[in-house]
């Protein structure tokens, strides 16, 4: 069975300082893409960050970036000078491609992490 | 572009009442899913489609839940009746065919009394 495990249900950080996000997920298969999205208050589920599982290079938008470990499953997200717009909770999650077609799959999510930046 | 639409954001119901959920996918995107958000989980999938036709109905409670993409664009959720136990979000999302990022809307908030 496909799991996302995030360990972490609550986190707060002061505006301007970086805070980690872990996310461990349990699959068998080789071919996988990881995500963290990000929902806010107004429940809009917003996609913040895409990692290709045979890519071996962290993937990086503006202040957020990843630390993916394949072999160890792990996948955190890690996020540089924090704003107070990016209060939210913090969703990991992954898809696995449909066999021989490749097309897509559903999504397996974590149980999020709460994030509260404060000033 | 615009994104995902859903309507309505917000439905109370009495049990034992239908209701409907509304979704507007992306333009251009063939996929379509229907996820429920249970109060402090993550989504779990529902139904997805690829244009009109369901391919993956697996956790669709089908007793009372049913869904429809009659022309491969727009799509409805339908729960009838609904149990005390439906109350909470419901998301939709959609996707270019054959590509692995999904882009959801804001989701319908269902409270059942």
């Amino acid at each position: 069975a496909q799991t996302v495990t995030q360990s972490q249900p609550e986190m707060s950080v002061q505006e301007a300082e970086t805070v980690t996000l872990s996310c461990t997920y349990d699959t068998s298969e080789n071919n996988y893409y990881l995500f963290w999205y990000k929902q806010p208050p107004s429940r809009q589920m917003i996609l913040v960050i895409r990692q290709e599982a045979y890519k071996q290079q962290n993937a990086t938008e503006n202040r957020f970036s990843v630390n993916f470990q394949k072999a160890a499953k792990s996948f955190s997200l890690k996020i540089s000078d924090s704003q107070l717009g990016d209060t939210a909770m913090y969703f990991c999650a992954f898809i696995i491609p449909e066999p021989f077609t490749g097309t897509a799959s559903k999504l397996t999510f974590g149980t999020g992490t709460r994030l509260q930046v404060t000033l | 572009e615009a994104g995902v639409v859903q309507s309505p954001r917000y439905k109370i119901i009495e049990k034992k009442q239908p209701v409907a959920f509304w979704c507007n996918p992306i333009s251009g995107h063939n996929t379509l899913y229907w996820y429920l958000q249970n109060l402090g989980q993550g989504p779990e999938l529902l139904i997805r489609y690829e244009n009109e036709e369901a391919v993956d109905d697996s956790q669709l409670p089908k007793d009372r839940f049913s869904a429809e993409r009659l022309k491969g664009v727009d799509s409805t959720l339908k729960i009838q009746p609904a149990e005390l136990g439906d109350s909470a979000v419901y998301l939709c999302a959609s996707s270019i065919q054959g590509a692995h990022t999904q882009y959801f809307g804001p989701g319908t908030r269902l409270t059942v009394l």
